[in-house]
């Protein structure tokens, strides 16, 4: 089956330093979605990809989507203690997919203030 | 505007014992909706999705199981409960907002099994 996955598992950094998340799909993705969660709270949507190629910015998170619609990434610049929790890239595949999205395991992210 | 519930917000059961959880979605009709369980620092694992009323797929094999008795109201139950069921579960259903698709999650249900 269809598989994301995503790295790295943990990142701490100092504040004010940068921060990357990758991700990865087995299958080529319709479009990919990324989220956030912060510690004891639920997931919240950050941002759709949907072209190849793609790049959007938010502030200071750059996400792009890779050439083959396989991977993406996210890139926090200066991090904030604003910026902890953790991050969950989700893709979907095309067709019928009932708008299933499969999830890549997190990254983690820790700013030392 | 849109809204998901869920309860109860946090649960400990002992092994062997019932389980039901209750997701209600307001403002929006006819949602695609989701559950998931998160363990501890983990990813989230799609269990069950349902695209209507009495429909509903399951991801994985599990000790669990899900209905849909009405448009927007999605249950996620158990026989008797494993230790391995203990979870941070989640109800989502899928949805558009401005002009953009995503996946809107509840507060989540953290259940303990001891």
């Amino acid at each position: 089956g269809q598989q994301v996955m995503q790295i790295p598992q943990y990142q701490h950094v100092q504040e004010g330093e940068d921060f990357t998340t990758y991700c990865n799909s087995s299958t080529t993705l319709s479009n990919i979605q990324w989220y956030k969660q912060r510690p004891g709270g639920h997931p919240v949507f950050l941002i759709q990809l949907v072209k190849s190629g793609e790049v959007k910015k938010q502030k200071r998170l750059t996400f792009q989507f890779g050439e083959a619609k396989k991977n993406s990434s996210l890139h926090i610049t200066a991090t904030q203690t604003t910026d902890v929790g953790t991050y969950f890239c989700a893709g979907r595949l095309g067709g019928t997919s009932y708008g299933k999205l499969t999830f890549g395991q997190g990254t983690i992210l820790t700013v030392h203030p | 505007s849109q809204t998901i519930h869920q309860w109860p917000a946090t649960l400990v059961q002992p092994v062997g014992s019932p389980l039901s959880l209750e997701c209600t979605v307001e403002g929006t009709s006819n949602p695609n909706l989701y559950w998931y369980r998160q363990a501890a620092g983990r990813g989230l694992q799609l269990l069950f999705y349902s695209v209507g009323i009495g429909q509903i797929s399951s991801e994985v094999p599990q000790n669990l199981s899900a209905s849909r008795p009405q448009d927007r109201q999605f249950i996620l139950s158990s026989k008797k409960l494993l230790l391995s069921d203990s979870g941070f579960y989640l109800c989502a259903w899928r949805g558009r907002y401005r002009g953009r698709t995503e996946q809107f999650f509840g507060p989540g249900t953290r259940l303990t099994v001891l």
